[in-house]
């Protein structure tokens, strides 16, 4: 079985500082991670995603997120915050089922609500 | 390209009814799963199915059900409404099934159950 923690279900940031969502997993097969956003009323937009190769991965609006497998974690960070970065963020691992084979099932953490002040 | 499609958007049901949710993936995407959404469960996996089959179920009652088309849209059901069905139901495509491949989510239908 697969599993995902966020740490820390509201981080909030002033405009300009650095953003830091936690993530760790826990996986008995190698993992593939991701983060998505979630605007409200909107569906998940994947904002970046690590499968295999380099662990440093580089997204969309400016997001990256450091795969460290000693640590199980996923980190996503932005050095710079803009206030339309507010949404809730999800971390999720890609599932396998019994059988080791891998199918379309994301396992998502608890989400984390980043807020941006000016 | 047109994204993922979602109808409706909300339905409000009463206990003890059924309801059906329609998805429609974008185009040369064979592979959708479903996913519920609710403030105390998070996101939650129900199932997924790639060329009219289902490769992989969630832990949910039988009362939640789906199936695919030839077309590659899919719908899901769920039967005797219960409260605590009130969630977000997510639709997510992908050009095939498999761990890496991408999920593109839909806008999602709302559901409430009074």
């Amino acid at each position: 079985a697969q599993s995902v923690t966020q740490l820390g279900s509201h981080v909030s940031v002033s405009e300009g500082a650095l953003v830091l969502l936690r993530c760790n997993y826990s996986s008995s097969v190698p993992p593939y991670l991701f983060w998505y956003v979630q605007y409200p009323n909107q569906g998940l937009q994947l904002l970046l995603k690590y499968t295999t190769g380099a662990t440093l991965v580089k997204g969309i609006n400016g997001f990256e997120a450091e795969f460290k497998k000693s640590e199980t974690s996923f980190h996503l960070t932005k050095p710079s915050a803009h206030m339309s970065d507010a949404a809730e963020y999800f971390c999720a691992v890609s599932g396998y089922n019994a059988g080791g084979t891998s199918y379309g099932k994301l396992t998502f953490g608890q989400g984390t609500i980043l807020t941006v002040h000016p | 390209k047109a994204g993922v499609t979602q109808t409706p958007r909300y339905l409000i049901k009463t206990r003890g009814q059924q309801v059906t949710l329609s998805c429609s993936p974008i185009s040369g995407h064979r592979s959708v799963s479903w996913y519920q959404q609710t403030p105390g469960q998070g996101l939650q996996f129900l199932f997924e199915y790639f060329s009219e089959t289902q490769r992989n179920k969630g832990n949910f009652p039988g009362r939640f059900s789906g199936r695919q088309f030839s077309n590659s849209r899919s719908e899901m059901n769920v039967s005797t409404l219960e409260l605590g069905d009130s969630a977000l139901y997510l639709c997510a495509s992908s050009f095939t099934s498999g761990t890496y491949n991408e999920q593109f989510f839909g806008p999602g239908t709302r559901l409430t159950v009074l």
